[in-house]
């Protein structure tokens, strides 16, 4: 069964380093996702991606993040400063279409900032 | 904005039935999912039911749906201690069909 697949499992980072988390969406999807949890809390929505573009986004998301698929198979989240709080486990997920249909997550990463 | 709340931690023994509960704010028309996290993996999607919908099953689960109290439950019958893990009660909104908003996860832990 088709899976999304996310790199590295774990990050440990310095604050103010940044850091590339990446995921391998299920190949015939178009819409990508980026959701965290920091530990003890909810999973909480980041972003939506579309066409090679950001279709919503949350307050979390500000100019510190970015997203990316730069080629047909990787979508990226990049944080360019990375603070003590970015500390959680990041989620990638894709679904076929975009509105309700089902979003299939990955493993996650759990990204350490020391 | 939406909420979704859940109790935090649900204890049974191998064979009993589960029942985990949701509740949301938001009544618009919405999709409703539940989502499994086993220790060190993602989240899977165990089911889903729309709003005009009251009840779901799929084998070992129902989904049971209360619009007029913005309710949802997950019911494992026969439960196993495989079951034991965090479930996710989430949920699509008309007003945000792309971003699922998440309930806190109801530990589930099965005893033998």
């Amino acid at each position: 069964e088709p899976e999304v697949t996310q790199t590295p499992s774990h990050q440990v980072t310095q604050m103010g380093q940044e850091v590339i988390l990446r995921c391998v969406p299920i190949s015939n999807h178009l819409y990508f996702y980026w959701y965290r949890q920091i530990l003890g809390q909810k999973v909480e929505f980041l972003v939506s991606f579309y066409n090679n573009e950001i279709s919503e986004k949350s307050e979390i998301f500000d100019d510190q993040f970015s997203v990316e698929r730069p080629d047909g198979s990787n979508f990226t989240l990049k944080i360019r400063s990375t603070k003590l709080e970015d500390s959680a486990m990041y989620f990638c997920a894709s679904s076929e279409g975009g509105g309700p249909d089902t979003q299939y997550f990955g493993p996650g990463t759990r990204l350490t900032v020391l | 904005g939406e909420d979704v709340e859940q109790s935090l931690f649900l204890s049974v023994r191998e064979g009993d039935s589960s029942v985990i509960n949701c509740t949301y704010t938001d009544s618009s028309s919405t999709y409703l999912y539940w989502y499994k996290q086993e220790p060190g993996a993602g989240l899977q999607l165990l089911t889903y039911i729309f709003s005009n919908m009251d009840m779901k099953q799929d084998q070992r689960l129902t989904v049971l749906l209360n619009k007029k109290d913005k309710h949802l439950s997950l019911r494992i019958a026969d439960t196993q201690t495989g079951d034991s893990a965090i479930y996710f009660c989430a949920g699509v909104w008309n007003t945000g069909f792309q971003k699922l908003v998440f309930g806190t996860g109801t530990r589930l832990l099965v005893s033998p």
